[in-house]
């Protein structure tokens, strides 16, 4: 079983910033969290599934959606198991259920229980 | 963009009946693309469907998914009281990289 454990979310005043973490449990990746591409996935409330950003398993390659390019910033810390997400000038519309996530080929295998980020003054 | 359809919105059935889910792209996409996922309330995603008809680590056998070009379905052969939860599709977009899900189907106890 592949563990992720994301942390990080909160309230946050619009135009605000918040680092998201997700913490992956290296014993339960067969080849090791450095092996593998990772992503952030989010789901407003009442809303379905949307992709947000995506790095390579060397950091070199990185992908956002378009409603987050400019604002937020995938990153991750191989030595510490460890992804994350900087996200700026937050809007309402960024709030949502923040899911970390594996990449299995061209899908999400494995997925954190995620983390709520609410965007409001 | 290659939008994803689902169909129907809601599916309402009862332990024991046949489910069949669809998802419609706007243009063909390759099979090795298409995915399906279970999400209940509180818990993290579940990939169940890969590649458009394999199935993931641990899924039951009463699930399968099929299709080809631009129709796609999963299918859920006898309902398990478990089973009732929505259900997304999920496309890789090869250029700009990227992925997209449909909007969903809910699957509820009738």
């Amino acid at each position: 079983e592949v563990l992720l454990v994301e942390s990080g979310g909160g309230l946050v005043n619009p135009g605000g910033s918040l680092r998201l973490s997700c913490a992956a449990s290296n014993l339960t990746f067969s080849y090791g969290f450095s092996a593998y591409t990772m992503h952030w996935v989010r789901q407003a409330p009442g809303k379905g599934l949307e992709w947000v950003s995506s790095i390579s398993n060397g950091g070199n390659y990185i992908y956002y959606a378009a409603s987050v390019k400019g604002r937020f910033t995938i990153s991750r810390d191989n030595a510490e198991n460890s992804l994350y997400l900087q996200m700026s000038s937050l809007r309402a519309e960024d709030t949502a259920i923040y899911y970390c996530a594996r990449e299995g080929e061209y899908n999400f295998d494995y997925w954190g229980q995620g983390t709520l980020v609410t965007v409001s003054s | 963009e290659i939008v994803l359809s689902q169909s129907p919105g809601t599916l309402s059935l009862s332990p024991g009946e046949r489910a069949t889910l669809s998802c419609r792209a706007s243009q063909s996409i390759s099979d090795s693309y298409l995915a399906w996922y279970q999400h209940k309330p509180g818990q993290a995603p579940r990939l169940l469907i890969y590649g458009t008809s394999d199935r993931a680590t641990g899924v039951p056998d009463r699930f399968s998914g099929s299709g080809s070009g631009t129709d796609f379905t999963l299918t859920i052969s006898r309902l398990e009281p478990e089973d009732f939860a929505v259900y997304y599709c999920q496309q890789y977009i090869t250029s700009p990289p990227g992925y997209t899900f449909g909007q969903g189907t809910k699957l509820e106890i009738k």
